[in-house]
Order: C-alpha cells, then sequence, then structure tokens
C-alpha cells in the first residue's frame, strides 16, 4: 500500500490569495495522481487528474505539478466557492489511496 | 447530463447485510468501469471495490475482502454492492464513481453519486 502525507491538513486564506496544497507519497508513482474538490454535504468533484491535466470545466486557476513522490495543488486566486476540503489520490499501484484531505478555510 | 444515484442505505446491527445500489444514467454504462468509495462520518475517502465493464474483473480493499460483492446489471444501468458481516466500522457514506475514461481502467473517478449512508449499530 502506498501511503500519502497531504499537508497541510487545515489551510486559512483570503478570496484573492495563491495558495500550495501539498501531497507526498511514501514511494514513487510517475504522475498517476488525481486531486478532487469536496464541498459539505456534497459529492467529491475531481479538478485534476495525470498529476497536472485539468478536468473539462474546472477553471483555469486550479493548477497540478509534480511527479515521483512530491505533488501540489495550486490555486492562483482564491474565489469565494473555493472552500472546500481537497484530496490528493493515487492510482499507480492497487488499492487507490487517498490523501487525509486539506481543509480550506476562510480567514 | 451524467448521474449517478445511490440507495439501500440504512441502519443494521453488527453482523448484519445490506444491499447498495447504483443507478446510472446519461452515459454508455458498460463502457465504464465502477467503484464504491466511503467516507466515515467527518472522515476522509476510503476506496472499497471496484468492478471494470463487464463484470469480468473486480478489486477489493482488505478492509472489506471476504464480506463484500461488488457486482454490476449492464442491462439495467445499475452497479451493486452487498455488504456481509457488517461491523460499526463500516459505518460510512458509501459513494458510486465512475472511471474517468470510457474502456479502461483508470483508478480515477469522475463523477461520483452524493452517496447513501450506511450506519451499523446495536
Amino acid at each position: 500500500v502506498i501511503w500519502m502525507t497531504q499537508s497541510p491538513s487545515l489551510l486559512s486564506a483570503s478570496t484573492g490569495d495563491r495558495v500550495i496544497i501539498s501531497c507526498r507519497m511514501s514511494q514513487g508513482i510517475s504522475s498517476y495522481l488525481a486531486w478532487y474538490q469536496q464541498k459539505p454535504g456534497k459529492a467529491p468533484e475531481l479538478l485534476i487528474y495525470a498529476a497536472s491535466t485539468l478536468q473539462s470545466g474546472v477553471p483555469s486557476r486550479f493548477s497540478g505539478s509534480g511527479s515521483g513522490t512530491d505533488f501540489t495543488l495550486t490555486i492562483s486566486c482564491l474565489q469565494s466557492e473555493d472552500f472546500a476540503t481537497y484530496y490528493c489520490q493515487q492510482y499507480y499501484s492497487f488499492p487507490p489511496t487517498f490523501g487525509q484531505g486539506t481543509k480550506l478555510e476562510i480567514k | 447530463e451524467v448521474q449517478l444515484v445511490e440507495s439501500g442505505g440504512g441502519v443494521v446491527r453488527p453482523g448484519g447485510s445490506l444491499r447498495l445500489s447504483c443507478a446510472a444514467s446519461g452515459f454508455t454504462f458498460d463502457d465504464y468501469g465502477m467503484s464504491w468509495v466511503r467516507q466515515a462520518p467527518g472522515k476522509g475517502l476510503e476506496w472499497v471495490s471496484g468492478i471494470n465493464w463487464n463484470g469480468g474483473s473486480t478489486g477489493y480493499a482488505d478492509s472489506v475482502k471476504g464480506r463484500f460483492t461488488i457486482s454490476r446489471d449492464n442491462a439495467k444501468n445499475s452497479l451493486y454492492l452487498q455488504m456481509n458481516s457488517l461491523r460499526a466500522e463500516d459505518t460510512a457514506l458509501y459513494h458510486c464513481a465512475r472511471e474517468g475514461k470510457a474502456t479502461v481502467t483508470t483508478w480515477w473517478f469522475d463523477p461520483w453519486g452524493q452517496g447513501t449512508l450506511v450506519t451499523v449499530s446495536s
């Protein structure tokens, strides 16, 4: 099983800020990483797959980077609708596993 | 519009059984693998089980292997999860989720259903 460390677990920021969420793997996974956004009471929504490919319909202020063991999700200019919880997920090896989540809250 | 709607959740005693269903619409169901992913109250996401497009290949998390069985009925555009020998730690919101791309196994998921709540309690 691949272990994932997502940080920070809680992030306070303001509208307009640029924020970065990190996801570190216990072993290399090439670019087999996805990012999801989940709002309270809602299903997770895919933002990015293959570490940096933006899913259709996702705003361009979201971007992903990294390969191997270290990955980041960047939101370039926070909007009010971006305050949510974010999860990374590796799909390099079975079973697919998720990070612990980062809750992005309004400062 | 692609839709996934889960049903079948409820309260069950430890050791009991439940069968979850997921009704799919808005896409060609038998072009896609499907999975179940659960979320314990206030916790993160845990992949539970997955199945390929024709049901010929399935996989399970170690935490549910031997107790849960995933299946699908492509004629009914439906996915199922038979859960036996339920434990308190199985309490969670169970989401069904579609594979990210048609005809291939990706193990990333889009979209997800809203989920059905399973509570295991005496």
